[in-house]
């Protein structure tokens, strides 16, 4: 069964560093990888995907993700963090099958601090 | 063009009390998928519908809840008899078609809260 971890609950950083967060993934087959962030009280939006190609996607509010096929892993990064960028981020993986599904992971909550 | 409603954005019951939680996809689009998410947690698949027809409910609990997606109207999401054990914010997304490759909008979501 595929599954989703993300390793860090909560990241503080301060404003203008730069982050990263991890995601690892467990898929038989070429993953469907996902970030999506969730701001409180509200719902998911899509930061960026990667089906297939390059393996360094980039994806909206200045975010990249960067798929390691040997290590399993989908990583999000931005190289300067804004106050704005404060919210809970979410990595999931999709299924090929009919079902098109979404596994997510247990989230990362990101904390700027000013 | 719209993107996906929920309604209502909260929910109060009592223990014991049926919830229905409704969710339009956007225009266009004829999958539907229903999320639960506990507190604390991320995001669990419940079921996957297209129009008059469940694809997918590996994820619903056997008991107490079904999912529908009428040829006419919003999808609704059903609980019977709710246990303080079903409070968690219910997200609804949609897509224009299947396969993975297409991505999913997410509602707001409805926040249920049984006492």
């Amino acid at each position: 069964a595929q599954s989703v971890t993300q390793p860090d609950i909560h990241i503080t950083v301060s404003e203008g560093a730069s982050l990263e967060l991890r995601c690892n993934y467990s898929y038989g087959a070429t993953p469907y990888l996902f970030w999506y962030v969730q701001s409180p009280g509200q719902g998911l939006q899509l930061l960026l995907k990667y089906f297939s190609g390059d393996t360094l996607v980039q994806g909206i509010k200045g975010f990249e993700a960067e798929f390691k096929r040997s290590q399993s892993s989908f990583n999000l990064r931005k190289p300067s963090v804004h106050w704005s960028d404060a919210a809970e981020y979410f990595c999931a993986v999709g299924n090929t099958g009919t079902a098109s599904k979404l596994t997510f992971g247990t989230g990362t909550r990101l904390q700027v601090t000013l | 063009n719209a993107g996906v409603m929920q309604n209502p954005r909260h929910l109060v019951r009592r223990r014991g009390q049926e919830a229905r939680l409704r969710c339009s996809p956007m225009k266009g689009h004829s999958h539907v998928y229903w999320y639960r998410q506990l507190p604390e947690e991320g995001l669990k698949f419940m079921v996957y519908l297209q129009k008059e027809n469940i694809i997918d409910e590996s994820g619903m609990p056997k008991e107490r809840f079904s999912a529908e997606f009428p040829k006419e109207g919003p999808s609704i999401l059903r609980i019977q008899q709710v246990v303080r054990g079903d409070s968690a914010a219910y997200f609804c997304a949609s897509s224009p078609t299947s396969g993975a490759t297409y991505e999913q909008y997410f509602g707001p979501g409805t926040r249920l809260t049984v006492t």
